[in-house]
């Protein structure tokens, strides 16, 4: 299994400029999420899945969408990127039963200019 | 709501020590998970232990343990005997209704030869 991968690993935007990271897990989990982490904070919760078509907002969603058309991928799209958005973005996943167990990607650094 | 807090930024212990990790925790659920991450200098998110709400004993993983004290509403992790690969950042989390995953800020460790 290759768990959770995320792509790109890198990106520098500019500001306005939309773009979409990829994720996709081949666990079958039900449960996937993005998070943001910025320096010297904890990982906080953008976005979530339940299940595929059901998504739901997280603590930060504002300027972030998301859908969920497969079990597999769950795509996090910028709208119109933001300095503030720079971060290290991470999606985890898990199975339905033990929601908070999650496995995470190895990460996207966003830098918006 | 959930709230997870973390007051020690930073922490040193020496080779082959035990060291304890603080995390408390805020929640009106009677049904809830707590978690503990580490993320070395690479940047991945390493699951280590869980420990749910109606668990009466304490986690154990090998070198790490969960020390819940729910009426104290604490989840303190200990390391022993640490090793050099241990130094990295702890992330305590938990979930709970809402099955969102909530970090806490972090304690960066480091272990000295």
């Amino acid at each position: 299994n290759a768990g959770v991968t995320q792509t790109p690993k890198f990106q520098v935007l500019k500001t306005g400029q939309s773009m979409t990271l990829q994720c996709a897990q081949d666990m079958n989990h039900e449960y996937m999420s993005w998070y943001r982490q910025d320096p010297g904070m904890g990982l906080r919760l953008i976005h979530y899945s339940v299940g595929a078509g059901i998504t739901d907002q997280g603590e930060v969603p504002n300027g972030y969408n998301v859908s969920r058309s497969t079990t597999e991928d769950f795509p996090l799209r910028l709208l119109s990127a933001a300095p503030s958005q720079t971060s290290v973005y991470f999606c985890a996943s898990s199975r339905s039963d033990r929601g908070g167990e999650q496995y995470f990607g190895p990460g996207t650094r966003l830098t918006v200019t | 709501a959930q709230k997870i807090t973390q007051t020690q930024p930073g922490m040193f212990v020496q080779e082959k020590e035990a060291v304890t990790l603080d995390c408390t925790y805020d929640t009106s659920d009677q049904s809830y998970g707590l978690f503990w991450y580490k993320q070395p200098s690479s940047g991945e998110m390493i699951f280590l232990i869980y420990q749910g709400s109606y668990d009466e004993q304490n986690a154990t993983e090998g070198r790490y343990s969960l020390n819940f004290q729910k009426a104290r509403k604490s989840a303190n992790l200990v390391i022993s005997a640490s090793q050099l690969g241990d130094s990295a950042m702890y992330f305590c989390a938990m979930t709970g209704s809402a099955r969102q995953l909530t970090f806490g800020s972090g304690t960066q460790l480091t272990v000295l030869p």
